[in-house]
């Protein structure tokens, strides 16, 4: 069926380096993949998307990669900083239904 | 200021009883859905609305009814029949047409005692 998941449950980045989330995908027909940023006892946030045409989009400080090959998406912190420690899922638009993956725990080390 | 409320934050009930969680939006958004999240788990459709007096079953939505009477509210009813209701249920509004930036509210962890 239909899936989104992610590679890594939980991802430790020192304060000030890069970070990556991966996530795999499965459904060929999605419209837009999504970030979202979710902490702790709150509802997620929407960071970023990306239309499944395009391969690349850049925000602030963050950038997601799309590679409809391996079906992989990636999003990409710079400069990480201690208010980026969240879960961040990704998600997928399609059918006119979101539906998310399991989500990858960033850890900032000071 | 516009936006996505859930009420209450925190629920109890019994076994046995039903209960009803709220959801408002004043985002003028046409779509709206309830997802589940278990502890360190990911979001899980339970049901969605793309207009008024229409909805849709999502991945898990036996032992849930909606109803959508209005633009504005998609209330969920977690019935009896839900065999292990406690979690933290989250609503959404988005427009529709593609672009699936959904709005969240923050959330109402139900627990069942």
């Amino acid at each position: 069926g239909e899936s989104v998941g992610l590679h890594l449950p939980t991802l430790s980045v020192q304060e000030g380096d890069n970070s990556i989330i991966n996530c795999a995908y499965s459904n060929s027909a999605s419209d837009y993949f999504i970030w979202y940023k979710q902490e702790s006892g709150k509802g997620p946030q929407f960071i970023i998307d990306i239309r499944s045409n395009m391969d690349k989009r850049q925000g602030q400080r963050v950038t997601v990669l799309l590679n409809k090959t391996v079906k992989h998406l990636s999003l990409q912190i710079a400069a990480t900083q201690p208010g980026d420690s969240a879960v961040y899922f990704c998600a997928e638009w399609s059918y006119q239904k979101v539906t998310f993956g399991t989500g990858t725990k960033l850890q900032v080390i000071p | 200021d516009g936006g996505i409320t859930q009420s209450p934050k925190y629920l109890f009930r019994k076994e046995g009883q039903n209960v009803t969680l709220s959801c408002e939006q004043n985002l003028n958004h046409d779509a709206m859905y309830w997802y589940r999240q278990d502890p360190g788990q990911g979001l899980r459709l339970i049901y969605y609305s793309q207009i008024v007096n229409d909805f849709q079953k999502g991945d898990i939505a036996e032992g849930y009814s909606v109803s959508r009477e209005k633009k504005e509210s998609f209330p969920l009813t977690v019935t009896s029949a839900q065999k292990n209701p406690t979690a933290f249920y989250l609503c959404a509004s988005s427009t529709t047409g593609g672009r699936g930036e959904a709005f969240f509210g923050q959330g109402t962890r139900l627990t069942v005692v």
